[in-house]
């Protein structure tokens, strides 16, 4: 199980965000990932093997953490990133903790 | 460059069937693996499916749909398939279909489709 925190996250432009998953078994950073997704949009890769940015995202979103507790960062918030977040664990099974919405 | 393409959604009665297409291009396809997750109305991420090559031969489910949805492939078309049987309101969702890539022992959901509507109701 993905535990995602907190569940909403209200933040101005230009601010730091930090959102957090917890999983309840120790993972491998390798199969630790995270999506952003806009609404109406399909969901869009931003982090994988717990920190690596994927193929053009922007060096303002960074990823970190290990075992159980895992962290995605959003140094200066920008209009464009107020949207869902979600975590992602590929395993036996592929989970996704609930979502973080960042808003304005 | 890799594009992922669903179709097949629509409004389908408690009971029923549909089955949806995933295409999948910019790729070798045969070597390709390939999840489906959908997301119902205002909810978060469920994962659906995982489909590997044909040659590794797996295929797995999630718990929800173990039983009704089947998975399967065609390499000809470049085309994967998700087959929904005993369909009812629970199912209504948007289904995504995603590539499975991989990189150095790190695997995750690299490209998704726009997703297709499936609506169940009567």
């Amino acid at each position: 199980v993905l535990t995602q925190s907190p569940g909403t996250l209200s933040l101005s432009p230009g601010q730091r965000a930090t959102l957090s998953c917890r999983t309840s078994q120790s993972v491998s950073n390798n199969f630790l990932a995270w999506y952003q997704q806009v609404p109406g949009q399909a969901p869009r890769l931003l982090i994988y093997g717990a920190s690596i940015r994927a193929p053009g995202i922007p060096v303002r979103f960074s990823g970190s953490g290990s075992g159980t507790d895992f962290t995605l960062s959003i140094s200066r918030l920008e209009r464009e990133d107020f949207a869902l977040y979600y975590c992602h664990h590929y395993g036996d099974s592929l989970t996704f903790g609930g979502g973080t919405k960042v808003e304005i | 460059e890799l594009q992922v393409e669903e179709s097949g959604g629509g409004l389908v009665k408690p009971g029923g069937s549909l089955r949806l297409s995933c295409a999948i291009s910019g790729l070798i396809f045969s070597h390709a693996w390939v999840s489906w997750v959908r997301q119902a109305p205002g909810k978060g991420l469920e994962w659906v499916g995982l489909i590997k090559s044909q040659a590794m031969g797996t295929i797995k489910y999630g718990a929800s749909v173990e039983g009704r949805f089947t998975l399967s492939r065609d390499d000809s078309k470049n085309k994967i398939y998700l087959d929904m049987s005993s369909l009812t309101s629970e199912d209504t969702a948007v289904y995504y279909c995603a590539h499975v890539d991989t990189d150095n022992g790190k695997f995750f959901l690299g490209q998704w489709g726009q997703g297709t509507l499936v609506i169940v109701s009567s």
